[in-house]
């Protein structure tokens, strides 16, 4: 399978603490992209990362790459409630034009 | 700038019915996206068009499925006729330019309920 698959699929956390959660894929990419879906906003890009990257930096965001391991991580620090959201990691594979997203970590902050 | 449209917001068909989706995306935008998200999953593409042309349509279920981008502007989604299974929701999205970089901008979704 070409997308992505999050790791853990659910995360509760309380304020100010950092979340971080886990994405594997199975093919060679171009670059990952990370997106964040809540009711509110709807489907939101937050960050890509290219293939000969290993780490990015947006605000409270970290996303790091592992191309040997074909895995990336995307780590949320000092969390708010409004992070509360379900977040997708999304591949894109080498040599396709389509995004593979995953299944999607849910994450929910505690105030 | 004004987000990626879509309407209608929600939708109840019964099975075997027909129904059509819109989508407005950010002007200027080349490049839209429509996708299926089963609840509890990941969007799932269904087609991509450059401007008026098809892209990608090898997720489509063309049987009952289809869409089109006529002037290159906006887009429908028609499901002809729809079963249960179709029930999900219908996310668009638009990105500026073609690449393996497009950041992908969605719209609100439809929420469409099969009975």
């Amino acid at each position: 399978s070409q997308q992505g698959e999050e790791d853990p699929q659910a995360l509760s956390i309380q304020e100010g603490e950092n979340a971080t959660m886990n994405c594997s894929y199975k093919t060679s990419i171009n670059n990952l992209q990370w997106y964040r879906q809540n009711s509110g906003r709807g489907l939101v890009h937050l960050i890509l990362i290219r293939s000969n990257e290993r780490e990015k930096h947006s605000g409270r965001l970290r996303v790091t790459l592992d191309t040997s391991k074909k895995s990336s991580s995307l780590l949320i620090t000092a969390s708010r409630a409004a992070d509360t959201a379900s977040y997708f990691c999304a591949p894109h594979p080498y040599g396709n034009n389509r995004l593979a997203f995953g299944k999607g970590n849910q994450v929910v902050v505690i105030p | 700038e004004a987000g990626v449209a879509q309407s209608p917001r929600y939708k109840i068909i019964e099975k075997r019915q027909s129904v059509a989706f819109w989508c407005n995306p950010i002007s200027g935008h080349a490049t839209l996206y429509w996708y299926q998200q089963i609840l509890g999953q990941g969007p799932k593409l269904l087609i991509q068009f450059q401007n008026n042309g098809v892209v990608d349509d090898s997720q489509l279920p063309k049987d009952r499925f289809s869409a089109e981008r006529l002037k290159g502007v906006d887009s429908t989604l028609k499901i002809q006729p729809a079963k249960l299974e179709d029930s999900a929701v219908y996310l668009c999205a638009s990105s500026p330019y073609p690449g393996v970089e497009e950041t992908q901008y969605f719209g609100p979704g439809t929420r469409l309920l099969v009975l």
